[in-house]
């Protein structure tokens, strides 16, 4: 069975662009979550999908937004980008909502010059 | 502000010995999951402990929690030099259902010397 797949791996944007991100769950899986992981304040949630409608969001500004498809794939994409949106950006599938086990890809690294 | 906070932030041991890691939170919680992350790659899930349970195994892996004392604690035996990664405690709110989430701590990196 493939693991969650994360495109690309690797990113470097200037300030001012904008970026979307891909992930693919593992097959099956319905739930799909993305976090933000950064030195500074570590991981951090950022949003949950479910059955294509957005379950739960973190404390993040309007700028980061995601979507889910009917193929449970799920792009998350930030507008407008900062210095500080430079990080490790994780998406994680699981197969139930509620935090059950997850399964985290490898990750994108974005790098904002 | 974060709700587990692991402890300490870094280990060093030798391969062969055992490796202890705490992880404290403040608010109730449903279940708490350990993660292990090598060099900034994907987090691997290791084992989940529900508020009901008080120990669990898994390999060379146990994990307790003590809800009384909000505090959960991962063992690794015999120790590897692969075992070396960062590993994270998640906790998961008690009474948020469906629309629960992991919260994580900051991580404790591991080394594990050859």
């Amino acid at each position: 069975k493939a693991g969650v797949t994360q495109t690309p791996r690797y990113l470097i944007k200037t300030r001012g662009q904008q970026v979307t991100l891909s992930c693919s769950p593992i097959s099956g899986h319905r739930s799909v979550s993305w976090y933000q992981q950064t030195p500074g304040q570590g991981l951090q949630f950022l949003f949950e999908y479910f059955s294509e409608t957005q379950r739960n969001k973190g404390n993040f500004p309007g700028r980061f937004s995601g979507r889910q498809f009917s193929n449970s794939r799920s792009e998350m994409n930030v507008s407008t980008l900062e210095l500080g949106d430079s990080a490790l950006y994780l998406c994680a599938s699981s197969l139930y909502r509620g935090a059950t086990e997850a399964f985290f890809g490898q990750g994108t690294r974005l790098t904002v010059v | 502000s974060q709700q587990g906070e692991e402890d300490p932030q870094a280990l060093s041991i030798q391969e062969g010995e055992n490796a202890t890691m705490n992880c404290s939170y403040k608010t109730s919680i449903n279940n708490l999951q350990w993660y292990r992350q090598n060099s900034g790659r994907g987090l691997v899930h290791l084992i989940l402990i529900r508020s009901n349970e008080r120990e669990k195994h898994s390999g060379r892996l146990r994990v307790t929690l003590d809800t009384s004392k909000k505090s959960s604690s991962l063992l690794i035996t015999a120790s590897r030099a692969a075992d070396t990664a960062s590993y994270f405690c998640a906790t998961v709110l008690k009474n948020t259902g469906a629309n629960s989430k992991l919260t994580f701590g900051k991580g404790i990196t591991l080394s594990v010397r050859p």
